[in-house]
């Protein structure tokens, strides 16, 4: 069975660039998760979607993030300008079923470093 | 306000020898509490549920136990390897109608030869 695909691997760009990650999550699975994961620390959730709907998108920080989910599938995170503190994991993670019971498969993620 | 912390931050052991990790949580409701390994450059991978009713599992050499009343968890990695080096983080779901999942830190494992 085939994983979480992320592209690209590593990212670098200077502040107030914009920048996207792409992620094609397991095939089958409708909730897909975007979560950035700084150095030393937990990841965070960033955008969950159901399917081709937001489900939570409640710590994105929208005035510079934005998240597609076009036909329930891929998925896209761009990030217009990059700030300094944006230099972080970006993991994208899918699962068969919100529920109770939930398994999360995370891709291997994209590394962003802004200069 | 949900919380999961997890100690110690960081551990270095010798190969072969055991540790044990800790998550401590707030989560209210629970549901259920997972465990996953993050290897360095890679995605955490999920190594076993723990739900309310459960109070031991064991994975090969990972046995995780749930104490839901003190509301703690515990990792206990037996004669460990080098490749049991990586970031071990603890997930807990708070289920019902306010679904959510609540990660902790992370704690990062070290085992020298």
């Amino acid at each position: 069975e085939a994983g979480v695909a992320q592209s690209p691997r590593y990212k670098i760009i200077e502040k107030r660039q914009s920048v996207a990650f792409w992620c094609n999550p397991i095939s089958g699975h409708a909730t897909l998760y975007w979560y950035q994961q700084i150095l030393g620390q937990g990841p965070k959730l960033l955008i969950q979607f159901q399917n081709n709907g937001v489900v939570d998108d409640s710590q994105l920080p929208k005035d510079r993030f934005s998240a597609e989910r076009l036909k329930g599938v891929d998925s896209t995170l761009k990030i217009q300008p990059a700030k300094l503190e944006d230099s972080a994991v970006y993991l994208c993670a899918s699962s068969p079923e919100q529920g109770k019971a939930e398994k999360l498969f995370f891709g291997s993620g994209t590394q962003l470093s802004v200069l | 306000k949900n919380q999961v912390e997890q100690s110690p931050q960081s551990l270095i052991i010798l190969e072969g020898k055991n540790c044990t990790l800790q998550c401590n949580y707030t989560v209210s409701p629970f549901s259920n509490l997972r465990w996953y390994k993050q290897d360095t450059g890679r995605g955490p991978v999920s190594l076993t549920i723990m739900t309310f009713s459960e109070n031991t599992k064991s994975n090969g050499r990972y046995t995780a136990t749930l104490d839901a009343d003190t509301k703690q968890s515990s990792l206990h990695i037996t004669a460990s390897q080098l490749s049991d080096s990586a970031s071990y983080i603890c997930v807990v779901n708070s289920g019902g109608s306010n679904y959510k999942l609540t990660f902790g830190k992370g704690t990062l494992l070290t085992v020298n030869p």
